[in-house]
């Protein structure tokens, strides 16, 4: 039972325009959501974050919203960069479990073109 | 350098001799995990430890050990090693609270033939 799903398994866009990448969780006990990203020959490394307190939480050219209602979150990236191509991880968090355990998606790959 | 550290980063092994993938970091973490990552599947944790001496199952625990003598120490032994082991292995290390995520090492290939 798949708790947290990117249901893209790759994105394309192109130099200077916005990426927008999807992620569906299914478990309501979730209240603290991550992004990481991946490159190649490489651990994860964390991206940005947001509590279920909030719809939305900016970094630069990073924005996580969440639509709790619809148990659905998204990473927008603008402008996108040949540099952002990587996987990108959603993950949840429950934060009153006795498990400090994120759960992951299977991940997007974003390829961004010059 | 705050980081996690794991070796050896590549390993070929053969079906059923037992190895060790150490995982240690420099951060004073009382949280440690190890992931497997798998095509189609993503990340999946294999186990846990919320400080020295307490570890516990993850999602898919079947053929693997760990052990938490020190902080910062968490190595995943593999005692009989299967062809369906091949994966990638990361190990991660956090503060305990929610605002803080994951450190994670660089990764350890695994393939067991």
């Amino acid at each position: 039972d798949q708790q947290v799903k990117q249901n893209s398994p790759s994105l394309s866009v192109q130099e200077g325009r916005i990426s927008i990448l999807n992620c569906d969780y299914t478990n309501s006990m979730f209240d603290y959501f991550l992004w990481y990203k991946k490159y190649p020959a490489e651990g994860p490394t964390f991206l940005i974050s947001i509590s279920s307190i909030k719809d939305k939480n900016e970094d630069g050219r990073f924005t996580v919203f969440l639509n709790k209602s619809a148990k659905h979150l998204s990473l927008h990236i603008v402008p996108s960069q040949p540099g952002d191509s990587a996987v990108y991880f959603c993950a949840a968090l429950n934060s009153g479990g006795s498990n400090y355990k994120l759960t992951f998606g299977k991940g997007t790959l974003l390829t961004v073109n010059p | 350098e705050a980081q996690v550290t794991q070796n050896p980063r590549y390993l070929i092994t053969v079906t059923g001799k037992k190895l060790t993938v150490t995982c240690s970091q420099n951060m004073n973490h009382e949280y440690m995990s190890w992931y497997r990552q798998d095509p189609g599947l993503g990340l999946r944790q294999i186990y846990y430890s919320m400080n020295v001496e307490v570890t516990d199952k993850g999602d898919v625990p079947e053929g693997y050990k760990v052990s938490r003598k020190e902080k910062r120490n968490f190595p995943l032994i593999l005692e009989s090693p299967s062809p369906n082991q091949t994966s990638l292995y990361f190990c991660a290390s956090s503060r305990q609270g929610i605002n803080y995520g994951y450190t994670f090492g660089s990764g350890t290939r695994l393939t067991v033939v």
